[in-house]
C-alpha cells in the first residue's frame, strides 16, 4: 500500500499566520492527491483536489502544491474558521490511503 | 445539490452484524462510484472499499475483506455496507463518500457504530 506521511501531526498557530502542511507519498501518485478539512463532529470537506485545484466554495487563501512526491497544503492569512484537522489522501491506486492528519490549534 | 444521507447510530453486540445505508440524491447514482471510509481516534481515516453502483463491481482494502460487504440498491439510489463478526475494534464512525472528478468529493454525515456487550 502507498503510505502518505503527513507532517506535522499538530501545529500551534495564530490568526493571520501562513500555515503549510505536507504529505510525502511512498511512491509516485502523480497528481492524485486531495486535501480535506475536518471540524469536530463533522464530515471531512474537500479543499483541494488533483494536488493543486481549489474545490468549489473554498476560499482562495487555501492552495495546494506538489514537488516530486511531496504535496503541500498552504493556508495564507489563517482565519479562526480554518482551525481544524486536515487530512491528505492519495487516490492514484487502491487502496486509497490517508495521511495521519494534522491538528491546528490556536496559541 | 449532491447529498448523501446515512442511517442512524448503531449500538450492537460483539459477534453480530450491522448494515449501514447511504442514500444518494442530487445526481445520477449510477454515474459515480461510492467509497466507504472508517474513522477512529487512534487509526485516523481508513479506506474500506469502493463500489460501482452501475455494475455492482467492488474493490476492497485487504484489511477489510471478510469484514465489510458493499452493495447497492439502484432503485432507491442507496449504497449499503454490511459489517460482520463485529468486535470492539470495529467501533468507529463510518462514512460514505462519492467518488467524483478528482476522487472522493461529497461525504455523508457519518454514522457511529459502537460494539459493546
Amino acid at each position: 500500500d502507498i503510505q502518505m506521511t503527513q507532517s506535522p501531526s499538530s501545529m500551534s498557530v495564530s490568526l493571520g499566520d501562513t500555515v503549510t502542511i505536507t504529505c510525502r507519498a511512498s511512491q509516485d501518485v502523480g497528481i492524485y492527491v486531495n486535501w480535506f478539512q475536518q471540524k469536530p463532529g463533522k464530515s471531512p470537506r474537500r479543499m483541494i483536489y488533483r494536488a493543486t485545484n481549489l474545490a468549489d466554495g473554498v476560499p482562495s487563501r487555501f492552495s495546494g502544491s506538489r514537488s516530486g512526491s511531496d504535496y503541500s497544503l498552504t493556508i495564507s492569512s489563517l482565519e479562526s474558521e480554518d482551525v481544524a484537522d486536515y487530512h491528505c489522501l492519495q487516490y492514484d491506486e487502491y487502496p486509497y490511503t490517508f495521511g495521519a492528519g494534522t491538528k491546528l490549534e490556536l496559541k | 445539490q449532491v447529498q448523501l444521507q446515512q442511517s442512524g447510530a448503531e449500538l450492537v453486540k460483539p459477534g453480530t452484524s450491522v448494515k449501514l445505508s447511504c442514500k444518494a440524491s442530487g445526481y445520477t447514482f449510477t454515474s459515480n462510484h461510492m467509497n466507504w471510509i472508517k474513522q477512529t481516534t487512534g487509526q485516523g481515516l481508513e479506506w474500506i472499499g469502493i463500489i460501482n453502483p452501475g455494475s455492482g463491481g467492488t474493490s476492497y482494502n485487504v484489511k477489510f475483506k471478510g469484514k465489510a460487504t458493499l452493495t447497492v440498491d439502484k432503485s432507491s439510489s442507496t449504497a449499503f455496507m454490511q459489517l460482520s463478526s463485529l468486535t470492539p475494534e470495529d467501533s468507529a464512525v463510518y462514512y460514505c463518500a462519492r467518488d467524483g472528478y478528482g476522487g472522493p468529493d461529497y461525504w455523508g454525515q457519518g454514522v457511529m457504530v459502537t460494539v459493546s456487550s
